[in-house]
């Protein structure tokens, strides 16, 4: 079956970086992008950016230009997000998502489990 | 700051139906009916229950339902159930831009 599986969780102090994961399997890899979304303790869901995984080529939402880096490992059919410069604020879980288009509607569909990035000193 | 605007809460009781309303620009939700939607249990990663406005993936409930009337999309939860507590979300994509999410409705089945 379709499927996406993320890394796990990280602790990370102020100002570190860190790398996300997000592993697809069930399908050909390259055919559909991978999005990524945020979702900071208690509050909704946030779209950062979407990578084309043909073309390797990256989209950023706004707000997340500078310190968010999409990037993909196609021989192993990952996405991986990283974040530098880590700020207290970054803490969220941290979900990639594969992009379905028909025509000229898109959805998501399936997502990762999420990834849990605690910032703290 | 989204584009689209839920109620924060919805509250029914067993077998009630109950209606989400996400409401957006035209250039999200007015042209055809490019709205999807999520449900999100506590701790869970979201799920797609409606995409292309309307349609439900394989093994969603057809208590689930999607509609659009002018700039606002909806979603109607039907014959409500214990299990259908959780957090919804619509989403939109504008071609070329990019995607919004609404601000979340949280269910509440009383």
């Amino acid at each position: 079956q379709v499927q996406l599986v993320q890394s796990g969780s990280e602790l990370k102090k102020p100002g570190a970086s860190v790398k996300v994961s997000c592993k697809a399997s069930g399908y050909t890899f390259t055919t559909h992008a991978i999005n990524w979304v945020r979702q900071a303790p208690g509050q909704g869901l946030e779209w950062m950016g979407w990578i084309n995984t043909n073309t390797g080529r990256p989209t950023y939402a706004q707000g997340f230009t500078g310190r968010f880096v999409f990037s993909l490992d196609t021989s192993v059919n990952t996405a991986v997000l990283q974040i530098s410069s880590l700020k207290l604020e970054d803490t969220a879980v941290y979900y990639c998502a594969r992009d379905v288009i028909r025509g000229v509607y898109n959805w998501f569909d399936p997502w990762g489990q999420g990834t849990l990035v605690t910032v703290s000193s | 700051q989204s584009a689209l605007t839920q109620p924060a809460s919805v509250s029914g009781s067993p077998g009630q139906s109950i209606t989400i309303s996400c409401a957006g620009t035209t250039n999200y939700v007015g042209n055809y009916n490019l709205v999807s939607w999520y449900q999100q249990h506590p701790g869970k990663a979201p799920k797609l229950i409606i995409y292309e406005g309307s349609k439900r993936p394989s093994g969603v409930s057809t208590r689930f339902s999607g509609s659009k009337s002018g700039d606002t999309a909806s979603l109607t939860i039907s014959g409500l159930q214990t299990e259908d507590e959780a957090d919804y979300y619509c989403c939109s994509y504008v071609a070329g831009s990019d995607y919004v999410f609404g601000t979340g409705t949280k269910v509440a089945v009383l």
